[in-house]
């Protein structure tokens, strides 16, 4: 097993611009969850999807969206970038009978 | 509210020392707390649970309610334990909730 496989791995977007990231959970992981971590501190909790449903929300803007498929991967929305969007966004998974998760090695967003 | 404080950013001993990675919490109800590893160019990792009480590469932690903390500890420092640790927090058994992460502490041991 791959472990958790995210896209793209770096990211360079303009402000105002769009952008969407892709994350494969580990096989059997029915549990997703996004996480951004700025440079110099710990990750922040952004959404968790479970069975296509949002089932958590973190104290981000609307312009951050998210979706789970039936095969559950998930996709992370962001409008309107701004500058303080540049991050790494880690995607977790989970076991529906396990609270511990399984990150993927993130997609590095830079908005210039 | 889940918050968890990890108040040394940077620890740097010498090869066989002890190092303690400090972990205070605050959180109303029995929380899961963890410890995460992220070694240099690779992903976070699991490194522990408390409830599972076990000791991986050396290392331990025990959850301490009456004082809110979760220090982790290893006897003997070596040179591939280097890497930036989080302590993070579940606040309920639930699969997939959300983890509370700390600042995160870079070990640095020398030779």
């Amino acid at each position: 097993d791959a472990g958790v496989t995210q896209s793209p791995t770096h990211l360079i977007k303009t402000r105002g611009q769009q952008v969407t990231l892709r994350c494969s959970p580990i096989s059997g992981h029915k549990s997703v969850s996004w996480y951004q971590q700025v440079l110099g501190q710990g990750p922040q909790f952004i959404f968790q999807y479970y069975e296509k449903e949002e089932r958590g929300r973190g104290n981000f803007p609307d312009r951050f969206s998210a979706r789970q498929f039936p095969n559950y991967s998930s996709e992370l929305n962001v409008n309107a970038l701004l500058l303080g969007d540049s991050a790494l966004y880690l995607c977790a998974s989970s076991l529906v009978s396990r609270v511990e998760q399984y990150f993927g090695p993130g997609t590095r967003l830079t908005v210039t | 509210a889940q918050r968890v404080t990890q108040p040394e950013k940077l620890l740097s001993v010498f090869k066989g020392a002890p190092v303690e990675l400090k972990c205070n919490y605050s959180y109303s109800g029995s929380p899961e707390l963890f410890w995460y590893v992220q070694y240099s160019r690779q992903r976070l990792q699991l490194l522990l649970r408390h409830i599972s009480r076990e000791s991986i590469k050396g290392f331990t932690a025990d959850l301490n309610k009456g004082e809110t903390s979760f220090h982790l500890k290893k006897p003997f420092a070596q040179e591939e334990d280097s890497a930036m640790y989080y302590c993070a927090l579940s606040g309920l058994k639930a699969a997939g909730n959300k983890l509370t992460f700390g600042g995160g502490t870079r070990v640095l041991v020398k030779p």
